[in-house]
């Protein structure tokens, strides 16, 4: 959906290293969503937003942080890298006024070596 | 915990045919299903939501079941092209929680 938009598309890092990755929409939504996921396990939810002010921890927190610079941007960070964290990463939004429905970015791909 | 699940990981027809892919969910309080197509090297797509005051959605080409009864979802898919060939995940919000939970996802593989 080229409403939500994550950076970058492929990361390839080391053990130990810093990453941030970026969220980006223009579809207006209130609600922003990280997940993770990794072949066999599906989805899992790592933060979540529901405006500016607030963050909230999801089912698979630790060793994340997040930000919620403005309405329209996420971003998520892995403070120090672990190869676990190698997985495919997707920024999700909803609608306050329709909350279920969460529409998905392109993901990103990050190697963690 | 309770979660949702997937009877088939992967599910192969021929083009043309129809095909339903299931999804079992465990938890009574769930109020809201989606199911999601996500084709390779994409985000998952929206198909289709259903309430659970339904029993029944359609959509182009697509229609879920819901079966509360016996906590089940179905995504049926008429005349099933090459196109449709994705892992399809069903998703469930529980009333009062603000965040969905996924199924693991079935493949479907459509053959010319």
């Amino acid at each position: 959906d080229a409403d939500v938009t994550q950076t970058p598309r492929n990361r390839i890092t080391k053990t130990g290293k810093r990453i941030m990755l970026e969220c980006s929409q223009t579809k207006g939504h209130d609600r922003m969503y990280w997940y993770r996921q990794d072949p066999g396990l599906g989805l899992r939810l790592i933060y979540y937003s529901f405006d500016v002010k607030d963050i909230n921890k999801g089912e698979i927190s630790d060793g994340y942080s997040v930000s919620r610079q403005a309405q329209a941007k996420f971003s998520l960070s892995l403070e120090s890298a672990i190869p676990n964290q190698t997985a495919l990463y997707f920024c999700a939004t909803s609608d306050r006024m329709n909350t279920d429905t969460q529409y998905f970015g392109p993901g990103t791909r990050l190697t963690v070596l | 915990g309770e979660s949702v699940g997937l009877h088939l990981p992967t599910l192969s027809v021929q083009e043309g045919d129809n095909s339903i892919i299931n999804c079992a969910y465990s938890n009574s309080a769930s109020d809201y299903f989606i199911w999601y197509k996500q084709e390779s090297g994409k985000g998952p797509q929206f198909i289709i939501d259903i309430r659970s005051n339904m029993d029944k959605r359609q959509g182009q080409r697509v229609t879920v079941l819901l079966n509360k009864t016996v906590k089940h979802l179905s995504l049926q898919i008429a005349a099933t092209q090459p196109g449709d060939s994705a892992v399809y995940f069903c998703a469930e919000n529980i009333s009062g929680y603000s965040t969905l939970t996924f199924g693991k996802g079935t493949m479907l593989l459509v053959s010319p």
